[in-house]
């Protein structure tokens, strides 16, 4: 979705490097989330995000951090990458209207941590 | 701790059969189950989603069935394409509060011609 976009879109690095994710989203939504995907665990949640001031924890935060710089900007940091930390990296929003809010996700960040 | 089971991890149908991908789910709290579609290199989008007050709800050849007791839900594609090899996410949340997704572990559709 053209509207949710992610940089970069591949990152190789070393264990240990510090390393951003970006997601800028030009829809208007309020909420912002986080995830990675792995192959046969399907999209786990990392952060989330209902607005600037308000950010939560997901299922699988450790070793990872974020900043929500402004409505529509929401960054994801692994302060010191390790191997396992190797994933399809979405970030998605929503807005709070609507029953159950449809997640609209961006392309997706292939990070390889060697 | 996988709240959301789906199954099969892959499927191979020839076109025009019906693929059938299940999901099963544990917190009775969830009332809202969507399924997301993935093509290769883009992110997931919303395909249909179902509230538990119906058991059935049909958008073009795509059909969510939803059992409410055996807390199951199943995708159903009718007359099936080769356009229709993805890969399939169900999830569940509560619709109100945080509508933290939880997602199943994907399937892994092809469609051969």
């Amino acid at each position: 979705d053209a509207d949710v976009t992610q940089t970069p879109r591949n990152r190789i690095t070393k264990t240990g490097k510090r390393i951003m994710l970006e997601c800028s989203q030009t829809k208007g939504h309020d909420r912002m989330y986080w995830y990675r995907q792995d192959p046969g665990l399907g999209l786990r949640l990392i952060y989330y995000s209902f607005d600037v001031k308000d950010i939560n924890k997901g299922e699988i935060s450790d070793g990872y951090s974020v900043s929500r710089q402004a409505q529509a900007k929401f960054s994801l940091s692994l302060e010191s990458a390790i191997p396992n930390q190797t994933a399809l990296y979405f970030c998605a929003t929503s807005d709070q209207t609507g029953f159950g809010g449809e997640q609209f996700f961006g392309p997706g960040t292939r990070l390889t941590v060697l | 701790q996988q709240q959301v089971k789906q199954s099969p991890q892959s499927l191979i149908v020839q076109k025009g059969g019906i693929p059938i991908i299940n999901c099963a789910y544990e917190n009775t709290a969830f009332d809202y189950f969507p399924w997301y579609q993935q093509f290769p290199g883009k992110g997931p989008a919303l395909l249909i989603a179902i509230r538990p007050d119906v058991s059935e709800k049909k958008e073009g050849r795509f059909t969510i069935s939803f059992n409410k007791s055996a807390k199951q839900f199943s995708l159903h594609i009718m007359d099936s394409q080769p356009g229709d090899s993805a890969t399939y996410f169900c999830a569940a949340s509560r619709s109100q509060g945080a509508q933290k997704l939880v997602f199943g572990q994907g399937t892994r559709l092809t469609i051969n011609p």
